[in-house]
């Protein structure tokens, strides 16, 4: 079993849709990353989060300590939000020793 | 203000060569990660650069050296390349720890 684990791992959307992508761990960790990457490119960072929730724009993190859960929302999604959405955990000193997830692959249609 | 840059953005490699991938991190980061991500998985943590040293190092053969320089910038060499070398290499800038901000990558294809 991965120590870290997304669902779902494909998701289609129609514009204007609340999305929700869940990530789940196993691991203690510092911090829990939510990564967006477009088709050929390199990752660019949304959130660093290590309790509560963050916002940003129309995406918003949660994450649950207790429960080992973290949940990545898009509120009135857009097709150019399209693009594989990775979670990814820091262990204590982990040193850039990232543990990261398979990604979920979300396609918004107009 | 920048952000990671990294280069060449697509490289072909005979297998048997040697390949050396670059990384300039983000203006104020000290730390530099690499990571490569074979097609359809996440990435896999190679090794992490701090004060020009190797201070943690992923599963990953000897093939697979690196170096740091004084202005923090960054190198992969990778020996003896194999077929399943073919991968996106990722280079992360970070502060320490924090802040990790990520290239476009390298896509290497090794023929």
């Amino acid at each position: 079993k991965n120590e870290v684990e997304q669902s779902p791992q494909n998701l289609t959307a129609q514009e204007g849709e609340f999305i929700t992508i869940n990530c789940s761990y196993s691991v203690g960790i510092s911090a829990l990353h939510w990564l967006q990457q477009h088709p050929g490119g390199g990752i660019v960072s949304l959130f660093m989060l290590s309790s509560g929730k963050k916002k940003h724009g129309r995406l918003i993190a949660t994450i649950n300590i207790q429960e080992k859960h973290s949940s990545l929302h898009i509120t009135a999604s857009h097709p150019r939000d399209s693009a594989v959405y990775i979670c990814a955990v820091s262990t204590w000193g982990s040193q850039g020793n990232l543990i990261f997830g398979k990604g979920t692959k979300l396609s918004v249609k107009p | 203000d920048a952000g990671v840059t990294q280069s060449p953005t697509h490289l072909i490699k005979t297998r048997g060569q040697q390949v050396t991938l670059r990384c300039s991190p983000k203006s104020g980061h000290d730390t530099v990660s690499w990571y490569q991500q074979a097609l359809g998985q996440g990435p896999q943590f190679i090794f992490q650069y701090y004060e020009e040293e190797e201070r943690q190092r992923g599963n990953f053969p000897d093939r697979f050296s690196g170096h740091q320089f004084p202005n923090y910038s960054s190198e992969l060499n990778v020996n003896a390349l194999l077929l399943g070398d073919s991968a996106l290499y990722l280079c992360a800038s970070s502060l320490q720890d924090y802040g990790y901000t990520f290239g476009s990558g390298t896509r290497l294809t090794v023929v």
